[in-house]
């Protein structure tokens, strides 16, 4: 079975902090992504990289950074945390093209 | 840009079917798919369907997709306490089938 796990499943930072969620993949997927979850607006793609150093913005890059260092990991940098970044962090990954998004349980991110 | 449209909320009785509605946008999408999320954890793949395809059923589910209406649904029979989850529709959106849009999400009670 694929698993995806995320780093962190509760975090409380304060603003201005510097975040750092990481996300692990076990299947060999080239895409990764990072979206963040709120109630009413569904899931919003932050980055996705196809590849290990490959980076893409999503719909809602502003605020975030992403690092694709090796294959199995991508991790999401919130440079200088702000409020209005609290949120459901979700990481996914695919094999390739049309093929299931895999998810992780998820990062409940607080900022103070 | 793409758009998938949902309702929030569907309460039904145990034992009732249950029938997600979802509305998209992109005429090009090859693949639409439903994803599941129960509390506290990601979204898994419940199913999908081509988009050469009318219907699609597996066990309880039955997806429907009217192309021309760009409307997707998803019933459920036999619905059970178990299936209380927040259901997500979602689309490809790309050339390569590499990134999703999702609906906002239906949050699906089910009383007993």
């Amino acid at each position: 079975d694929v698993k995806v796990t995320q780093s962190s499943r509760y975090l409380v930072k304060r603003t201005g902090e510097k975040v750092f969620l990481e996300c692990v993949q076990d299947m060999d997927h080239e895409n990764m992504f990072w979206y963040r979850q709120d109630p009413g607006l569904g899931l919003r793609l932050i980055y996705f990289s196809y590849d290990v150093k490959m980076k893409e913005k999503g719909d809602i890059p502003e605020g975030y950074s992403v690092s694709r260092e090796k294959k199995e990991r991508f991790s999401l940098i919130l440079e200088s945390a702000s409020t209005n970044q609290t949120s459901m962090y979700l990481c996914a990954s695919s094999l390739g093209q049309y093929n299931e998004q895999f998810f992780g349980p998820g990062t409940r991110l607080t900022v103070l | 840009g793409e758009d998938v449209e949902q309702s929030l909320f569907l309460s039904v009785r145990e034992g009732d079917s249950s029938v997600i509605n979802c509305t998209y946008t992109d005429s090009s999408s090859t693949y639409l798919y439903w994803y599941k999320q129960e509390p506290g954890a990601g979204l898994q793949l419940l199913t999908y369907i081509f988009s050469n395809m009318d219907m699609k059923q597996d066990q309880r589910l039955t997806v429907l997709l009217n192309k021309k209406d760009k409307h997707l649904s998803l019933r459920i029979a036999d619905t059970q306490t178990g299936d209380s989850a927040i259901y997500f529709c979602a689309e490809s959106c790309d050339n390569y089938g590499q990134n999703f849009v999702f609906g906002p999400g239906t949050r699906l009670s089910v009383l007993p």
